[in-house]
């Protein structure tokens, strides 16, 4: 069974620093899909960005970007110009390419600092 | 804005009652997902759909939980009887089985309280 591992459980950061979150995961499949859905206070999860086992490149969107390790199974997120609602708990995920559940990881709590 | 409903958001309940859950897929999305969440065990898979027939419902008490998709656009989680240890938020997501981008898209949740 894959596991899904957050090692962080609280980061905080000062507004418009940068900030990595990590993520490591253990899997013997060669194909998945990786996400980071953010949850702020109200609860609702969030899809952050996602990458595709197969494809070399990192993932960006915006101010959020990964580093995709495959071989370290390492999958960590990057946040830069953090703003205050950036303030949430983020968790990674993992997803096999085939049965579509996914696995999550416990989180990290981020907190900007004003 | 395609977005997944839940409903009730709240529950507040009596240890022995009967709760059931709703939960309205994105339109078209093929796949079905019930997962809870606790301060304890985090976010864990309960069941999950695709094309209305159940794939995997390891996750659930047999006991006590119940998940079913009755149409496509209806899926619901019942519990009876409820006990404390079920309090949790109780998220539905929804996706498509292939093609597109394997995108969950998570419903606002179902804070479940039992008393």
């Amino acid at each position: 069974a894959q596991t899904v591992t957050q090692s962080q459980p609280e980061m905080s950061v000062q507004e418009a620093e940068t900030v990595t979150l990590s993520c490591t995961y253990d899997t013997s499949e060669s194909d998945y899909y990786l996400f980071w859905y953010k949850q702020p206070p109200s609860r609702q999860m969030i899809l952050v960005i996602r990458q595709e086992a197969y494809k070399q490149q990192n993932a960006t969107e915006n101010r959020f970007s990964v580093n995709f390790q495959k071989a370290a199974k390492s999958f960590s997120l990057k946040i830069s110009d953090s703003q205050l609602g950036d303030a949430a708990m983020y968790f990674c995920a993992y997803r096999s390419a085939g049965p579509e559940k996914l696995t999550f990881g416990t989180g990290t709590r981020l907190t900007i600092i004003p | 804005d395609a977005r997944v409903t839940q409903t009730p958001r709240h529950k507040v309940t009596e240890m022995g009652q009967e709760v059931t859950m709703r939960c309205q897929p994105i339109l078209g999305h093929n796949t079905v997902f019930w997962y809870r969440q606790t301060m304890m065990q985090g976010l864990e898979l309960l069941a999950y759909f695709r094309n209305r027939a159940p794939l995997d419902d390891s996750g659930m008490p047999k006991d006590r939980f119940s998940a079913e998709m009755p149409d496509a656009t209806l899926a619901t989680l019942k519990i009876q009887p409820s006990e404390p240890r079920d309090s949790a938020v109780y998220f539905c997501a929804s996706g498509l089985a292939s093609g597109g981008d394997r995108r969950q898209f998570f419903g606002p949740g179902t804070r479940l309280t039992v008393l």
